[in-house]
């Protein structure tokens, strides 16, 4: 079946520094999600891309998605504590959304 | 801002037991889903539902797990004779019905199987 891979699993970063999560997935996908899960909440819609190439910004955050449609990244610059939690892509298969394995983001002050 | 309801927040069982997991979903929404999250790890789908019947469903969701839309309102997650291994938390989502609409999730039970 289809499978989401995300690298890496867990990051640590200082205040102020940047963080990229990378995306994957085994099959080409029509659009991708990407989901912020705080720490002991659930997850919350951020943003989808549907376009090959197609790159999106909310303020700090910069998602991509790759131009074969099978990978995706999301870039936070200068991290804040505020961007704790577990960063998920979630790719859409038929009727269902397949979330990938998650990384885990942590922000020392 | 309307959002996805899920009754109780915690629940706790002893292996073999049936439990019923509760869901309102968003009301003018079409689509609705369970997904589990066993703690510390990634977010697994278990079923969709769609015009009254599953849409589909995952290896996880056998015989022993089923869902149903009594009336308008609510979602129900019905798991027959719970194992240790069903111990997680449990996210109802639900979506509008135009294509590739975002999941809006709600705050999880947390099922504990002893």
């Amino acid at each position: 079946g289809q499978q989401v891979m995300q690298i890496p699993q867990y990051q640590h970063v200082q205040e102020g520094e940047d963080f990229t999560t990378y995306c994957n997935s085994s099959t080409t996908l029509s659009n991708i999600q990407w989901y912020k899960q705080r720490p002991g909440g659930h997850p919350v819609f951020l943003i989808q891309l549907v376009k090959s190439g197609e790159v999106k910004k909310q303020k700090r955050l910069t998602f991509q998605f790759g131009e074969a449609k099978k990978n995706s990244s999301l870039h936070i610059t200068a991290t804040q504590t505020t961007d704790v939690g577990t960063y998920f892509c979630a790719g859409r298969s038929t009727d269902k959304l397949i979330f990938g394995t998650g990384t885990r983001l942590q922000v020392f002050p | 801002e309307p959002e996805v309801t899920q009754t109780p927040s915690h629940q706790v069982t002893q292996m073999g037991q049936e439990v019923i997991l509760r869901c309102v979903p968003i009301s003018n929404h079409l689509y609705f889903y369970w997904y589990r999250q066993i703690l510390g790890q990634k977010v697994e789908f278990l079923v969709s539902f769609y015009n009254n019947e599953i849409s589909e469903k995952s290896e996880i969701f056998d015989d022993q797990f089923s869902v149903e839309r009594p009336d308008g309102s609510n979602f129900t997650l019905k798991i027959r004779s719970t194992k240790l291994e069903d111990s997680a938390m449990y996210f109802c989502a639900s979506r509008a019905g135009r294509t590739n609409s975002p999941l809006h999730f709600g705050n999880g039970t947390r099922l504990t199987v002893t």
